[in-house]
């Protein structure tokens, strides 16, 4: 089975902290694994995906099969990050993306 | 070009009545999700769709739910005999290609659902 853990619900940070949102994952094969974003009043977006290993507005995310967690990281945080973030995996040919509870991210200047 | 579209942004209805939820994939988009997102659930997997093969309806929570996809373009997801527990936001996404995770999935804005 596939599931992903968002352990906090809420965090809040001061503009220009590093912040870092945590996403632990279990399942049994090579899993893909992505961070989704929603903005106020927006709708769900992709942010990243391990795969690409890129940085998308400063947020990075390394996959740690190891300790199989997929932590979001950005060094400075900025009002504008403050969202809702999900972190998603999708299991090999499983083409379903099973999400986490999401964290709501607030930014305060 | 236009975004995943769904109708209505709001219903609601009362307990026991049917209601319908429409979502418009992006153009040439062949797989379509349904997902829906409820307090203290997070978003959880409905049904998918893909070109012409039997779409995997193993997320759908009972047989109440059902949904079709007319053309391999518009999904239309029916509840019927709503219930207060189907309150919920319902996400219809649409990616570009057969079932494979690496294609990114675009989501619609939402049909919050309220059943009282």
């Amino acid at each position: 089975a596939q599931r992903v853990t968002q352990p906090e619900k809420l965090l809040s940070v001061f503009k220009g902290a590093p912040v870092e949102l945590k996403c632990n994952y279990s399942y049994s094969g090579s899993p893909e694994l992505f961070w989704y974003v929603q903005y106020s009043r927006q709708r769900l977006q992709l942010l990243l995906r391990h795969i690409s290993r890129e940085s998308i507005k400063g947020f990075t995310a390394d996959l740690n099969k190891g300790e199989t967690s997929f932590h979001l990281k950005k060094p400075f945080a900025q009002e504008e990050d403050s969202a809702m973030y999900y972190c998603a995996l999708s299991g090999g040919s499983n083409y379903k993306l099973t999400f986490g509870k999401g964290t709501l991210l607030t930014v305060n200047p | 070009g236009a975004g995943v579209s769904q109708s209505p942004s709001n219903k609601v209805t009362e307990k026991g009545k049917d209601v319908e939820l429409r979502c418009d994939p992006i153009s040439g988009h062949t797989a379509l999700y349904w997902y829906r997102q409820s307090l203290g659930q997070g978003l959880e997997f409905l049904i998918y769709f893909q070109g012409n093969s039997a779409p995997d309806k193993s997320g759908l929570p009972s047989d109440r739910f059902s949904a079709e996809r007319t053309g391999g373009s518009v999904s239309t997801l029916t509840i019927q005999r709503t219930q207060q527990e189907d309150s919920a936001v319902y996400l219809c996404a649409s990616s570009a290609q057969s079932g494979a995770a690496k294609d990114t999935q675009y989501f619609g804005p939402g049909t919050r659902l309220t059943v009282l």
